[in-house]
C-alpha cells in the first residue's frame, strides 16, 4: 500500500525562526490536507492542498502531486506553533496519515 | 456550526467491558470517518462511511470492533469486549463531499485496564 513519510521527525527552533516541513508519498494521491495536532491533542486543519500553492497568514502549503510530495512552510514561528504536524492523504482506496512532525518553539 | 461531536471524551473501563463511542457529524456532511491514535501505531483509519454505507471498514482490527451510522446524524463505534490494547484516542471526522478536507472531532481518549 501507499506510504507516507514526514520530515524531519522532530524540530526545534527559537522563536522567530522559519521551517519548512515534507510530506513524501510513495503513489499517486488526492485529498492531500496538513493538520496541526495542538498540545490538548486537538486535530487542527491547516490547508486541504491536493495541488498547487496556497498561504494563510505566516502558514503556506505547496503541493506538487506529480513529484509526489508537498511541503508546508511556517514563517516567524511562534511558541504556539508547538504540536505535531500531519498530512492526510489518500491513495487508491485508502485514507493515511503520515508519520508527523513534532514541533518545539522556545521562547 | 458546532463542529464535529464525540462523546464521552474520556472513558475508563474494565478489561471484558463493552464500549461505545459516539459521534454527531457536522450536519449536511455525507462522509464520516473513525480513526484511531496510539504511539505504536500513530493515526490509522478504522471505517468510513458515505450517506450511512459503511464504505472501507478494512482498518477495523478485529471482530471486537464494530461500527454502525444509523443515521445522517449518529455514528456508534462499540468494542466488545475490550482489551487493554484497545486504549488509544478514537477520533471522528465528518466531510462534505467527495474530494473535501476532513473535520475533526476532539476525540475519546479510551483507557482499557
Amino acid at each position: 500500500g501507499i506510504q507516507v513519510e514526514q520530515s524531519p521527525p522532530d524540530l526545534i527552533l527559537q522563536e522567530g525562526a522559519n521551517s519548512t516541513l515534507r510530506c513524501n508519498f510513495s503513489d499517486s494521491v488526492n485529498n492531500l490536507q496538513w493538520f496541526h495536532q495542538n498540545p490538548w491533542g486537538q486535530l487542527i486543519n491547516l490547508f486541504y492542498i491536493p495541488s498547487g500553492t496556497k498561504q494563510n497568514g505566516r502558514l503556506s502549503a505547496t503541493t506538487v502531486a506529480t513529484e509526489r510530495y508537498s511541503l508546508l512552510y511556517i514563517s516567524s514561528s511562534q511558541t504556539t506553533d508547538s504540536g505535531v504536524y500531519f498530512c492526510l492523504t489518500r491513495g487508491t482506496y485508502k485514507y493515511i496519515f503520515g508519520t508527523g512532525t513534532r514541533l518545539k518553539v522556545l521562547a | 456550526d458546532a463542529g464535529v461531536i464525540q462523546s464521552p471524551r474520556h472513558e475508563v473501563t474494565e478489561m471484558g467491558q463493552e464500549v461505545t463511542l459516539r459521534c454527531k457529524p457536522i450536519s449536511g456532511h455525507d462522509y464520516l470517518f473513525w480513526y484511531r491514535q496510539t504511539m505504536m501505531r500513530g493515526l490509522e483509519l478504522l471505517i468510513y462511511f458515505n450517506n450511512n454505507v459503511p464504505i472501507d471498514d478494512s482498518g477495523m482490527p478485529e471482530d471486537r470492533f464494530s461500527a454502525k451510522m444509523p443515521n445522517a446524524s449518529f455514528s456508534t463505534l462499540k468494542i466488545q469486549p475490550s482489551e487493554p490494547r484497545d486504549s488509544a484516542v478514537y477520533f471522528c471526522a465528518s466531510r462534505l463531499r467527495a474530494g473535501g478536507e476532513q473535520y475533526f472531532g476532539p476525540g475519546t481518549r479510551l483507557t482499557v485496564t
